[in-house]
């Protein structure tokens, strides 16, 4: 059972537009939603999370719409560069019932054309 | 920046030997993971560990796995006789009390031929 989809699995974007990457989750029990960064060869990097009692996160370019009744969320990342080109993952997870384990969703690699 | 670290980097191993990796968490975590990634696939729960003992497990996580925090800086993954399917990035994690957000390290690439 997939606990988080995400989509689309692969974006390509020129320099300068918007990224969006959506992912939905069937557990209600799930009440922290980080999105990860990874570049070839590395490890995922958190680059934002939001819990269920805000509809909107914004830090820097990178912002998460969530959207609880449809059980959605999103990754916007606004004037995108090159250097945003990596695969990004949502994950989601239960604080309540276990040391925080992630469900990953299966990742969308992003190209950012110059 | 504290960060996690792992070693080796690549561990190239043959099928049927036992394999540790090593991880070093970010010194005041008391939480602790380990997660794996077969290539171009999403990334796998394996463990998660707490006050010295295993707080959960995963299916793929069976008696061929084990974890260990031999001291107070240390965290291992122990595979006992692996297999070819082992093949995978592996990624030890950590956070602190209280709050949710995870750390991952740079990862292990192990390869069972």
């Amino acid at each position: 059972q997939q606990q988080v989809k995400q989509s689309p699995q692969s974006l390509i974007v020129q320099k300068g537009g918007i990224s969006i990457i959506n992912c939905a989750y069937e557990n209600t029990a799930f009440d922290y939603f980080p999105w990860y960064q990874q570049f070839p060869g590395k490890g995922p990097a958190l680059l934002i999370a939001i819990r269920p009692d805000v509809s909107e996160k914004k830090e820097g370019r990178f912002t998460i719409s969530f959207n609880k009744s449809a059980k959605q969320f999103s990754l916007h990342i606004m004037d995108s560069q090159p250097g945003d080109s990596a695969t990004y993952f949502c994950a989601a997870t239960d604080r309540g019932s276990t040391l925080g384990r992630l469900y990953f969703g299966r990742g969308t690699q992003l190209t950012v054309w110059p | 920046e504290p960060e996690v670290t792992q070693t080796p980097s690549h561990q190239v191993t043959q099928m049927g030997q036992e394999v540790i990796l090593r991880c070093v968490p970010i010194s005041n975590h008391l939480y602790f993971y380990w997660y794996r990634q077969i290539l171009g696939q999403k990334v796998e729960f394996l463990v998660s560990f707490y006050n010295n003992e295993i707080s959960e497990k995963s299916e793929i996580f069976d008696d061929q796995f084990s974890v260990e925090r031999p001291d107070g800086s240390n965290f291992t993954l122990k595979i006992r006789s692996t297999k070819l399917e082992d093949s995978a990035m592996y990624f030890c994690a950590s956070r602190s009390t209280g709050v949710y957000e995870q750390y991952f390290g740079p990862g292990t690439r192990l390869t069972v031929t």
